[in-house]
């Protein structure tokens, strides 16, 4: 049973930059929530996809934005890039109507 | 709005000296309270999840307890693969009941064990 995929590993984009992150949750999963996790701090929650719609959503402007797919994969969008952006970028999938959550092994952008 | 602290930021300890990790919360109704061990660059690894106050949960050398305010991550006799970043994390209940998967987290307690 694969577990939560993401990709890419790394990235490494320029200020201003439009970035796109994957993530295929684990199998029997249908919602995937997205994190951003700074260098020494705790993950932040940016929103949450549930059939096919953003159904929650954290203190994150506009620039970011999602999607998710029919088979509830999802993607993150970031666009104008910063140096803030700079993070490690985590997916979390849920099956509906249990608690858990299990995250990916993330992606790490660094804006430059 | 919910808050998680954890403390100490870093603790050391040597092989087979048991510890506790402390985790303070603030949520207006709590749904479920998580633990994860994060290793470094590596996504979080769920340990735990207590549901209620007097809860408690063992995995091999760690227990995990739940009050009303507070969670404890008990280590007994560490050894240096414990050695790793542990979060803890909130979801609290929304409007009528409902929660639909925010995890509010704390900034981590970095386990050090020293053979």
């Amino acid at each position: 049973d694969a577990g939560v995929t993401q990709s890419p590993t790394h990235l490494i984009k320029t200020r201003g930059q439009q970035v796109t992150l994957r993530c295929s949750p684990k199998s029997g999963h249908d919602t995937v929530s997205w994190y951003q996790q700074a260098l020494g701090q705790g993950p932040q929650f940016i929103f949450q996809y549930y059939e096919e719609e953003e159904r929650q959503r954290g203190n994150f402007p506009d620039r970011f934005s999602g999607h998710q797919f029919p088979n509830y994969s999802s993607e993150l969008n970031v666009n104008a890039l910063l140096l803030g952006d700079s993070a490690l970028y985590l997916c979390a999938s849920i099956r509906t109507g249990t608690l858990g959550q299990y995250f990916g092994p993330g992606t790490r952008l660094t804006v430059t | 709005e919910d808050q998680v602290t954890q403390s100490p930021e870093a603790l050391r300890l040597q092989e087979g000296e048991s510890s506790s990790l402390n985790c303070s919360y603030t949520v207006s109704g709590l749904r479920g309270l998580f633990w994860y061990r994060q290793d470094p660059g590596k996504g979080p690894e769920f340990l735990f999840t207590l549901y209620s106050a007097g809860e408690e949960k063992e995995k091999e050398r760690l227990k995990a307890t739940l009050t009303k305010k507070e969670s404890f991550l008990h280590i007994t006799a560490p050894k240096p693969e414990d050695s790793a970043t542990y979060l803890c994390a909130v979801q609290a209940l929304g409007a009528g009941g409902t929660s639909y998967g925010k995890l509010t987290f704390g900034q981590g307690t970095i386990l050090t064990v020293h053979p």
